[in-house]
């Protein structure tokens, strides 16, 4: 199916484990972005790639890793899961043009 | 850094009524987004606008570049528009990272 995919849609785990939260567009869009929505605060960004294998980071990096070995995947992981980083998290995809972005569905992640 | 800011943050409304949300933002731009967050948590996006207005059913953007602002006019208003709308423009201009606002929770009462 054509559109963003974000795997797993719901996600429970321990402090100190490592989690990885999938992404997948099937449009061959330049541009991927991570995003977190917590209460009282926007979409924050956490990392976003301009292209395969171009990465940098956003407003809120810190704790996590992201690579981007094909244009259509985009992965974020969490290193060492913490408390702070219960949230949902979006992923979100763009062409390069001035065009509207794209969001997967979230995934809700909760650390225990 | 765009500073992105809302109002009103929360608004409840009769159906039928004409809504309009507001977005300021401090940093020239090339385009302003606007998104729908319905309860089910998807985000999609709504309208993308570098100038005038922009139109999608019930739905009315407009944007004034000068004064930094711009608004969301729902028309005839529906149940079924309760959502979060969020505006978002870019970090700086012509830069592609986008900076959000924390969103307007609409809710339309039958």
């Amino acid at each position: 199916d054509a559109g963003i995919t974000q795997s797993p849609r719901y996600k429970i785990t321990e402090t100190g484990r490592q989690v990885t939260l999938m992404c997948h567009q099937t449009w061959s869009h330049s541009y991927m972005f991570w995003y977190r929505q917590d209460l009282g605060h926007g979409l924050r960004l956490i990392y976003y790639s301009a292209a395969a294998d171009i990465t940098d980071k956003g407003e809120v990096p810190d704790g996590y890793v992201v690579s981007r070995s094909k244009t259509e995947n985009f992965p974020l992981t969490l290193e060492s899961a913490t408390r702070s980083q219960t949230s949902v998290y979006f992923c979100a995809s763009k062409d390069r043009s001035l065009t509207e972005a794209f969001f997967g569905q979230g995934t809700r992640l909760t650390v225990v | 850094k765009n500073e992105v800011e809302q109002s009103p943050q929360n608004l409840t409304a009769q159906e039928g009524e004409f809504i309009t949300i507001n977005c300021s933002y401090s940093v020239g731009i090339s385009a302003l987004h606007w998104l729908q967050q319905h309860p089910g948590g998807g985000i999609v996006s709504l309208f993308m606008l570098s100038s005038g207005k922009k139109k999608h059913g019930r739905l009315i953007a407009t944007i004034n570049i000068q004064e930094k602002h711009s608004s969301l006019h729902i028309t005839a208003s529906h149940p079924r528009d309760s959502a979060v709308y969020i505006c978002a423009a870019p970090s700086n201009f012509g830069n592609e990272k986008l900076t959000f606002g924390t969103g307007t929770r609409l809710t339309i009462i039958p």
